[in-house]
């Protein structure tokens, strides 16, 4: 089965910081990886799919890269907004989610 | 504007069987382009998929859950169903709908509101 590593676990930042955020893969999985960003209360919300493509009416400060095993999702300049839990996907694998915290 | 709705009861007894439906509008359950998923979300823990299905009905399940795990569809009613049998407290979450596509990196684009199911006596 594939296993799918996200860290860090947690991270505090401040509004405008430039933050990343990687999802590791324990065997190739090419660029098939996606991110989601989950606010408390409503559904998760589709941020990146395979790997590098920003989804329609998804802000430009979020970005992905990334392909084989080791991915990325970069905030480039964080807003208030953003401070909430990120996951990444892999067919029926979510990562462990990331938490984003004011500093 | 594809839309996803859970409806099933909030409360089940341990030992029982917990049911849910999931009710699709704006588009066609007969898809070739979609799969039909179950996720959920324990409270403080992270996101969870269950298992999906295929308008033809071929499944796929979490390995974890699979034992206990049954996802049909009913293509007249364009809905698609979650049972969950043999439940504990440890089932208890906010449950998931949601529209996962076939091509690409099987993304999740349309969700439903979820659901909070409560396994308790």
């Amino acid at each position: 089965d594939i296993q799918m590593t996200q860290s860090p676990s947690s991270l505090s930042a401040s509004v405008g910081d430039r933050v990343t955020i990687t999802c590791r893969a324990n065997q190739t999985i090419s660029d098939s990886l996606n991110w989601y960003q989950h606010k408390p209360g409503v559904a998760p919300h589709l941020l990146i799919y395979s790997a590098t493509t920003l989804q329609s009416g998804v802000p430009s400060r979020f970005s992905g890269s990334g392909s084989g095993t080791e991915f990325t999702l970069t905030i480039s300049s964080l807003q208030v907004e953003d401070f909430v839990t990120y996951y990444c996907q892999h067919s029926l694998t979510f990562g462990q989610g990331t938490r984003l915290e004011i500093k | 504007q594809v839309q996803l709705q859970e409806s099933g009861p909030g409360l089940v007894k341990p030992s029982q069987t917990l049911s849910l439906t999931c009710t699709v509008s704006g588009g066609s359950i007969i898809s070739g382009s979609y799969y039909w998923s179950w996720i959920r979300q324990p409270a403080g823990k992270g996101l969870e998929w269950i298992g999906r299905i295929y308008y033809t009905g071929s499944t796929s399940y979490n390995p974890s859950l699979k034992s206990r795990v049954t996802v049909s569809v009913d293509t007249s009613k364009n809905q698609f169903s979650l049972k969950l049998n043999s439940v504990t407290a440890a089932d208890t979450a906010v449950y998931y709908c949601a529209r996962t596509t076939v091509l690409y990196s099987n993304y999740i684009d349309y969700w439903g509101q979820g659901t909070l199911v409560t396994v308790s006596s």
